[in-house]
């Protein structure tokens, strides 16, 4: 089953504005990674928040993570041209020394208007 | 940081022969790398699991006998489309993780291969 759906599948904003995209999942989790992938291009890592935390910030960036809700949100501040792509939060199960493979969202569409 | 190389970016194939895809990790170990699939306009899903010495572990609904996985080195794991058809067009992309220190969580993901089958 499909772990991690996003919403909005798209968003469009103007420059400068902020930018909410949200995933909930299905599963227990022991963390959730968010990406960007730009255009038919490999994924790039943004922010990795722990099951055990609720917020994250990075840069631009803020993470929360609601574990009852099984939901978190990714905003984006003072949004610019260049962070237009598509955003996937990621989730992993492993725990310890091992690495299972990350199960994506469907993921958002990002477009930033000038 | 961590790095991981995919080659090649893109290929284009006839219907019915087989391509390779490469992995490597470059400044880390990666025991255990990661293929998944994307469809256009569509998410990422785990095709398979690439153990370094050991057999890949597939995800369900995935044929091993078409999507072989080799993991022979510490840096390097490849994935071969045998007998491809155009339904097997699609970007593949491979990640892997360095658990080396604990110093780095989130995956590293090489840049990805758009397979065209003609």
């Amino acid at each position: 089953s499909q772990q991690g759906e996003e919403d909005p599948q798209a968003l469009s904003i103007q420059e400068g504005e902020n930018a909410t995209m949200n995933c909930s999942y299905k599963t227990s989790i022991n963390n959730l990674q968010w990406y960007r992938q730009n255009s038919g291009r490999g994924l790039v890592h943004l922010i990795l928040i722990r099951s055990n935390e609720r917020e994250k910030h990075s840069g631009r960036l803020r993470v929360t993570l609601d574990t009852s809700k099984k939901s978190s949100s990714l905003l984006i501040t003072a949004s610019r041209a260049a962070d237009t792509a598509s955003y996937f939060c990621a989730t992993g199960t492993y725990s310890g020394g091992g690495a299972d493979g990350l199960t994506f969202g469907k993921g958002t569409h990002l477009i930033i208007q000038p | 940081g961590a790095v991981v190389s995919q080659h090649p970016s893109w290929v284009i194939c006839k219907s019915g022969t087989s391509v390779k895809i490469e992995c490597r990790s470059l400044d880390f170990q990666a025991t255990t790398m990661f293929w998944y699939r994307q469809f256009p306009k569509q998410s990422l899903m785990l095709m398979a699991t690439s153990n370094e010495g050991s057999k890949a572990t597939y995800e369900q609904g995935v044929e091993k006998d078409k999507f072989l996985i080799n993991h022979a080195s510490l840096t390097l794991s490849t994935l071969t489309v045998t007998s491809a058809h155009p339904e097997d067009s699609s970007f593949y992309i491979c990640s892997a993780r360095d658990l080396t220190g604990g110093r780095h969580y989130g995956y590293t993901f090489g840049s990805g291969t758009r397979l065209t089958v003609v």
